[in-house]
C-alpha cells in the first residue's frame, strides 16, 4: 500500500512542451512538497503546500506551477520545458512542524525522472 | 551557499564493522536533523532524526550524534550489513518552517 505515489515514473519529452507530474499521499499528512534532484545529486526543495495553501516557493521559474486540489494531492505542471529541467522530481509529505504535534520527517515518493530532449 | 555538507562522497566498510557517516552544517538556526537512505530509482527513506536539544538518538543499529558547538553530526551504523549499501543524506531544518536542507549524500558500500 504505497504511502506517497507519483506518476509517471519516467517522462521523456521535447523542449517547449508542457507536462504534468501527479502526486498523491494516503498518510493523512497536511503538508506536501516538491523537490528537484539535479545531475549533481543536489536535492532541493521547490514548493510546499499546507492544506492546499502554498507555504514555500523557492526561486523557481514561473514555468513551474504547483496545484493542490486537496490536501492529499499535489501536482506539478511545467510549461515550455527546457533542457535544464531534466532531473528527478520527488514529491514528499509530512505532518509538518507547526502546531502541537511535531514530526519532522518527510516521506518521499519514488521520483519522476524527467528527460527533456 | 551549501548550508549542509557531506564531505565524503563515498565510504566502503566491511560487513559487521561500524559505518560512520559525517555531516557538517553552517546555520546555527537549525533545530532538527535527519538522516535518509536512498536506493537507486527510489525516493529517500527516513532513517532517524535528532532534535537540537539532544546530543544522541539511537534506533536499533542506527545512532545519530550531534555536536552543536562543532556544527557536526554523524550517523553510526553497527553492525553494518550489505543491505545498508545505499546513498545516505543528512538534512536539517528550522522549527515551524517545514523546509529541509539536504546534504549532497555519501554513498556507502558494505562488502562481505
Amino acid at each position: 500500500d504505497t504511502a506517497v505515489s507519483q506518476t509517471p515514473k519516467y517522462l521523456v519529452t521535447q523542449m517547449g512542451n508542457d507536462k504534468s507530474i501527479k502526486c498523491e499521499q494516503n498518510l493523512g499528512h497536511d503538508t506536501m512538497y516538491w523537490y528537484k534532484q539535479d545531475s549533481k545529486k543536489f536535492l532541493k526543495i521547490m514548493f510546499s503546500y499546507n492544506n492546499k495553501e502554498l507555504i514555500i516557493n523557492e526561486t523557481v521559474p514561473n514555468r513551474f506551477s504547483p496545484k493542490s486540489p486537496d490536501k492529499a494531492h499535489l501536482n506539478l505542471h511545467i510549461n515550455s520545458l527546457e533542457l535544464g529541467d531534466s532531473a528527478v522530481y520527488f514529491c514528499a509529505s509530512s505532518l509538518g512542524t507547526s502546531g502541537s504535534k511535531k514530526l519532522y520527517e518527510q516521506y518521499f515518493g519514488p521520483g519522476t525522472r524527467l528527460t527533456v530532449t | 551557499d551549501q548550508q549542509v555538507k557531506q564531505n565524503s562522497p563515498s565510504l566502503s566498510v566491511q560487513e559487521g564493522r561500524i559505518s560512520i557517516l559525517n555531516c557538517d552544517y553552517t546555520n546555527s538556526m537549525f533545530d532538527y536533523f535527519l538522516w535518509y537512505k536512498k536506493y537507486p530509482a527510489e525516493g529517500p527513506t527516513f532513517l532517524i532524526s535528532i532534535s537540537s536539544i539532544k546530543d544522541k538518538n539511537e534506533d536499533g543499529r542506527f545512532t545519530v550524534f550531534l555536536n552543536k558547538s562543532a556544527k557536526h553530526l554523524s550517523l553510526h551504523i553497527v553492525p553494518s550489513q550489505p543491505g545498508d549499501s545505499a546513498v545516505y543524506f543528512c538534512a536539517a531544518g528550522i522549527d515551524n518552517t517545514d523546509k529541509l536542507i539536504f546534504g549532497t549524500g555519501t554513498r556507502l558500500q558494505v562488502f562481505p
